[in-house]
């Protein structure tokens, strides 16, 4: 029983096009997060959301667009990709502020 | 503002042999604290969590850590490595509040047989 989940775990693309990555978490969580993990393993948060709101949006280009349409899901639209964007997106749920995160299995996108 | 150092970008260890990966952070209040473990190709794993409970902290696959405020360091420990520890592992900071987890940029451990 998968605690959180990202569909999809391989997205192969070409610069210019638009593409959404989804997240789920059946943990009964309050807030949600977006990362990225470049290619020397840098993690770095770029949305935080709880209960479905905005919380943080760490200097992401507005190309990057999440939405989260229940407490359970919190899905990310990347538009006009570059090949900047190229890197492994993990989705991660933690009970609220503070607590422990799980994180998803990971999305890894490749721009060509 | 919170931040997080870890101290080796890679540590070799024999297998049976006691592993040490070093983490200081930087916190204005009195924050949380997490290792967690990535191996190749997979998701990150929490292997544990200080939150202003017992300074030492006992976690999965028989890792540890203490927190020493005074040093401002979060250290992890394992008595005996086993081969199937080699992976890279993050030691992690959030200030209550913040809704942000600071990533240290990660200690590869590499366990020799």
């Amino acid at each position: 029983d998968t605690a959180v989940s990202q569909t999809p775990k391989y997205l192969v693309t070409q610069m210019g096009n638009d593409k959404s990555i989804k997240c789920e978490q059946n943990l009964g969580h309050d807030t949600m997060y977006w990362y990225k993990q470049d290619s020397k393993k840098f993690l770095k948060i770029m949305f935080s959301y709880n209960n479905k709101e905005l919380i943080i949006n760490e200097t992401v280009p507005n190309r990057f667009s999440p939405k989260s349409p229940d407490k359970a899901h919190l899905n990310l639209h990347i538009n006009s990709l570059e090949l900047g964007d190229s890197a492994v997106y993990f989705c991660a749920s933690s009970l609220r502020d503070g607590y422990e995160q799980y994180f998803g299995p990971g999305t890894r996108l490749t721009v060509t | 503002a919170q931040s997080v150092t870890q101290l080796d970008s890679h540590v070799s260890v024999s297998e049976g042999t006691p592993v040490l990966l070093r983490c200081n952070y930087s916190s204005s209040y009195s924050p949380s604290l997490f290792w967690y473990v990535q191996h190749p190709n997979k998701g990150l794993q929490l292997l544990l969590k200080y939150t202003s409970a017992a300074t030492l902290v006992k976690g999965i696959n028989g890792f540890e850590a203490e927190f020493k405020k005074s040093e401002t360091s979060f250290h992890l420990t394992k008595p005996s490595a086993h081969m199937s520890d080699a992976a890279e592992y993050f030691c992690v900071v959030s200030d209550p509040g913040t809704y942000k987890y600071i990533f240290g940029t990660g200690t590869r451990l590499k366990v020799l047989a």
